[in-house]
């Protein structure tokens, strides 16, 4: 079974500019579940999608979003970056969401310059 | 609100030693808990995980005791080799924070030969 699939794994970008990340679960997952990386504030929960609906979500300005299809894949865009965006991206996925265990992918590692 | 506080480390041993990496929780509700590892630039991997007081989560060696008397939930191991070289996540979910995972900060592990 593939894992959790994220594309791309690198990006840079500008102040300022917008980006958008992708996350393919594994298979028959319908929770898909970001979090950010950084050194200094750890791992943060940014939001989570079950079955195309927002669940929950962190304590992160508006210029984070997110969207989850119908084939349960996500994405999150960020407007307006800034410097502090730089970060790892990490996108996880479950079966139901809940307690279920989350299954990580390998992360976009996002540098904004 | 919840909460996770793990020793940050970092933590080095020598092969075959005995590893204790601390963890103690504050949580208003009921969690699970969980031990993450991440391995240089992979995201996490669940390692094992409990959801009641007094459960004991095993897995490849390692493992971790739901002490609900002492709020903590101490991953150890026996004998360590140099594969287990990584990052060690505790974290904690539960119904107050929609199942969000709580994370530590996580404690850097370096098994020399």
């Amino acid at each position: 079974k593939a894992g959790v699939t994220q594309t791309p794994r690198y990006l840079i970008k500008t102040r300022g500019q917008q980006v958008t990340l992708s996350c393919s679960p594994i298979s028959g997952h319908r929770s898909v579940s970001w979090y950010q990386q950084t050194p200094g504030q750890g791992l943060q929960f940014l939001f989570e999608y079950f079955s195309e609906t927002q669940r929950n979500k962190g304590n992160f300005p508006g210029r984070f979003s997110g969207r989850q299809f119908s084939n349960s894949r996500s994405e999150m865009n960020v407007s307006t970056l800034e410097l502090g965006d730089s970060a790892l991206y990490l996108c996880a996925s479950s079966q139901g969401g809940g307690a279920s265990p989350l299954h990580f992918g390998n992360g976009t590692r996002l540098t904004v310059t | 609100g919840d909460s996770v506080t793990q020793m940050e480390g970092p933590v080095t041993l020598s092969e075959e030693a005995f590893l204790t990496i601390n963890c103690t929780y504050t949580a208003t509700g009921y969690p699970s808990l969980f031990w993450y590892v991440q391995y240089p630039g992979e995201g996490l991997q669940l390692l094992l995980k409990a959801t009641k007081a007094d459960d004991k989560g095993s897995n490849k060696g390692f493992e971790a005791t739901y002490r609900k008397e002492t709020t903590s939930f101490h991953l150890e191991k026996g004998s360590v080799q140099v594969s287990d070289s990584a990052v060690y996540f505790c974290a904690l979910s539960d119904l107050d924070s929609g199942y969000a995972l709580n994370f530590g900060k996580g404690t850097s592990l370096l098994v020399t030969p």
